[in-house]
């Protein structure tokens, strides 16, 4: 999606903290998605968070929203190798996603 | 949650040829959705899938290369017609349930065209 950009690559040592980065530019985005893809896999839904939230929290996961420059972050804590995966952002508009070119966690022991 | 079932997972074809892939849930859903995944790349929504009326296509995608049905709630076929090897992808289907937020995606249905 050339309107919601990550980086394509985070290498991060097993039991430190991920955090990858999104930006998007569709201001009527109503909601924005992160989801998983493990290796000949489908994609998984791990959360979403509504535009006008600045954060939330699940478990080991963390999302920060700043609506104003369109910035939104997933932080993974106390990363696993099973987290090894490509997460993709995602805006929506009318539940119609819209996803950055996926980012490619590699977890090094 | 949603369980949604993709058929085929998988599946080799010729070129000229045409697949048909078929998305159903177990859950009472609002909205379905098919998605292209090219080979190494991100996801781009092809169609949303109306129930008894034709899909609303996005920019870059037609009716008669991506015929797509509807037949009921939680069904939904998306046929890639007339196929050449540009059309190798995954093919995924997503949906939303009802009283709920959250956009479910099948596992894909990996085509390749020979």
């Amino acid at each position: 999606g050339e309107d919601v950009e990550q980086s394509l690559f985070l290498s991060v040592r097993e039991g430190d903290s991920s955090v990858i980065n999104c930006t998007y530019t569709d201001s009527s985005s109503t909601y924005l998605y992160w989801y998983k893809q493990e290796p000949g896999a489908g994609l998984q839904l791990l959360t979403y968070i509504f535009s006008n939230m600045d954060m939330k929290q699940d478990q080991r996961l963390t999302v920060l929203l700043n609506k104003k420059d369109k910035h939104l972050s997933l932080r993974i804590a106390d990363t696993q190798t099973g987290d090894s995966a490509i997460y993709f952002c995602a805006e929506a508009n009318d539940y119609k996603l819209s996803f950055g070119a996926g980012t490619t966690v590699t977890v090094r022991a | 949650s949603a369980v949604i079932s993709q058929k085929p997972s998988r599946d080799i074809c010729q070129r000229g040829t045409s697949l048909t892939i078929q998305c159903q849930v177990d859950s009472q859903v609002t909205m379905m959705f098919w998605y292209r995944q090219q080979p190494g790349q991100s996801l781009t929504l092809i169609a949303t899938a109306n129930q008894g009326s034709e899909a609303t296509y996005e920019s870059g995608f037609v009716i008669d290369k991506f015929p797509i049905s509807r037949p009921n709630l939680t069904f939904s076929t998306l046929t890639v017609s007339n196929m050449s090897p540009e059309d190798s992808s995954i093919y995924l289907c997503s949906v939303k349930i009802r009283v709920s937020r959250e956009l479910f995606f099948g596992e894909g249905s990996r085509l390749t065209v020979l």
